[in-house]
């Protein structure tokens, strides 16, 4: 079993629609949780960062963590074409080893 | 600000040649900096960790005398492959994490698409 599980998609929504993405995850020692976008052959970028448990708004984003499930998700408001990329989950524990652990990614695809 | 340069954005080699990358984080002194590598619509995949000054750590079942890592300033890693073989063609990513902010925050680079023929 993969430490972190994530739906590859192809995830495919009308422009304008509530974009729900989601991870799973099996090691009870994560604490941060982070978001990252990546489109085509371009490193990812950091969208959304939270540590711990809670919510946290950035725009037209929110990141969700419930670690009781461990269960994190992103939701994207009023989608648009240019949100078309692959969203990659990544989480790490409090150690001294900074190292993130990521989700196979989701591929979204925003139609016009 | 925290921006992460990546040199060469793309590159084709022989095979049998050695091929080195760079990463730069441009704007920030990058205490600790990340190798991944990702197969097409795969996840990235940690090489090796370096830290400046320091060996770098490398993750189990990768090569460290294939996959060269110097980290020698605080802006400044680099990914050397070795007598690359088609099987080393890959993305090619770098990350960065300073020494202050957010205490996971990595910052990464655009990539460098390796191609061995």
């Amino acid at each position: 079993q993969k430490e972190v599980e994530q739906d590859p998609g192809p995830l495919s929504v009308p422009e304008g629609a509530i974009v729900s993405l989601n991870c799973t995850y099996s090691n009870s020692a994560f604490q941060y949780f982070m978001w990252y976008r990546q489109y085509s052959r371009k490193g990812p970028e950091l969208l959304m960062y939270t540590y711990s448990s809670g919510n946290k708004e950035d725009g037209r984003f929110t990141a969700q963590v419930d670690k009781s499930s461990k269960y994190i998700s992103l939701f994207i408001r009023d989608s648009q074409p240019s949100d078309s990329a692959t969203y990659l989950c990544a989480m790490s524990a409090m150690d001294s080893s900074y190292k993130l652990i990521f989700g196979s990614g989701t591929r979204l695809l925003v139609r016009p | 600000g925290a921006v992460v340069s990546q040199h060469p954005s793309w590159v084709i080699c022989k095979s049998g040649t050695s091929v080195k990358i760079e990463c730069r984080s441009l704007d920030f002194q990058a205490t600790t900096m990340f190798w991944y590598r990702q197969f097409p619509k795969q996840s990235l995949m940690l090489m090796a960790t370096s830290n400046e000054g320091s060996k770098a750590t490398y993750e189990q079942g990768v090569e460290k005398d294939k996959f060269l890592i110097n980290h020698a300033s605080l802006t400044l890693s680099t990914l050397t492959v070795t007598s690359a073989h088609p099987e080393d063609s890959s993305f090619y990513i770098c990350s960065a994490r300073g020494a202050s902010g957010s205490y996971n925050e990595q910052f990464f680079g655009p990539g460098t698409r390796l191609t061995v023929l």
